[in-house]
């Protein structure tokens, strides 16, 4: 089945600065790959999804990276302030699990004033 | 419209209790999910349900039951709780056509198996 590795567990970055969160994925049937924001205490929330016909999306200053080679996508956020500290999720689907999303284990994103 | 709502927020519960969490939607969503997230590890799928009627199995269904008689509801039943069994709990929604769905989820349920 599906296995969705996320790295890093845990990165700090200093406000107004990059962060870049890398997810690598095993089947390569699966289609879609969505990345949840999740703050203290807080329900999980879509931020950004892509799907395996397109290679990049942005939204304002967020971004996610396909390569479908490789299998993985990456989570791009720029000029990064203090409301971008959360956990964050990156996940991916495909028809063999009926389409049910199989989740990496999440990055602690915290932004240093 | 109160989305997806989940009760209780929390609970205590004996080892080898019953315990039903429930799960309640209002945007007439066909597909329901149940997760767990234990600290340090990201979401698991307990159960799902695409349609009303149907469920289906995640990753982790052992100890747990679901079901779905309409399209509101998904109640998540824990037949003779165990202390592995504690863990933060939500239900999501999703309009489910053939995958790529935004997933909308409850506030969560902490429950503490003792």
């Amino acid at each position: 089945g599906e296995n969705v590795e996320q790295h890093p567990s845990t990165l700090s970055v200093q406000e107004g600065d990059s962060a870049v969160i890398k997810c690598t994925y095993s089947d390569s049937a699966s289609n879609y790959f969505p990345w949840y924001k999740q703050e203290l205490g807080k329900r999980p929330q879509l931020i950004i999804d892509i799907r395996s016909n397109v290679g990049e999306k942005k939204d304002q200053r967020i971004a996610v990276t396909l390569n479908k080679t490789a299998k993985h996508f990456s989570l791009h956020i720029t000029e990064t302030q203090p409301e971008d500290s959360a956990v964050y999720f990156c996940a991916a689907e495909n028809m063999d699990s009926n389409y049910q999303l199989i989740w990496g284990a999440g990055t602690k994103l915290i932004i240093k004033p | 419209i109160a989305g997806i709502t989940q009760a209780p927020t929390s609970q205590i519960l004996a080892a080898g209790r019953r315990m039903t969490l429930r799960c309640t939607q209002d945007m007439r969503h066909n597909a329901m999910y149940w997760y767990r997230q234990d600290l340090g590890l990201g979401l698991r799928l307990i159960h799902y349900s695409n349609t009303a009627g149907t469920t289906g199995k995640g990753e982790v269904p052992d100890g747990y039951s679901v079901s779905r008689a309409n399209t509101d509801d998904f109640p998540l039943t824990l037949a003779s709780a165990v202390p592995s069994q504690t863990s933060v709990y939500f239900c999501a929604s999703s309009d489910f056509t053939s995958g790529g769905d935004t997933q909308y989820f409850g506030p969560g349920t902490r429950l503490t198996v003792l």
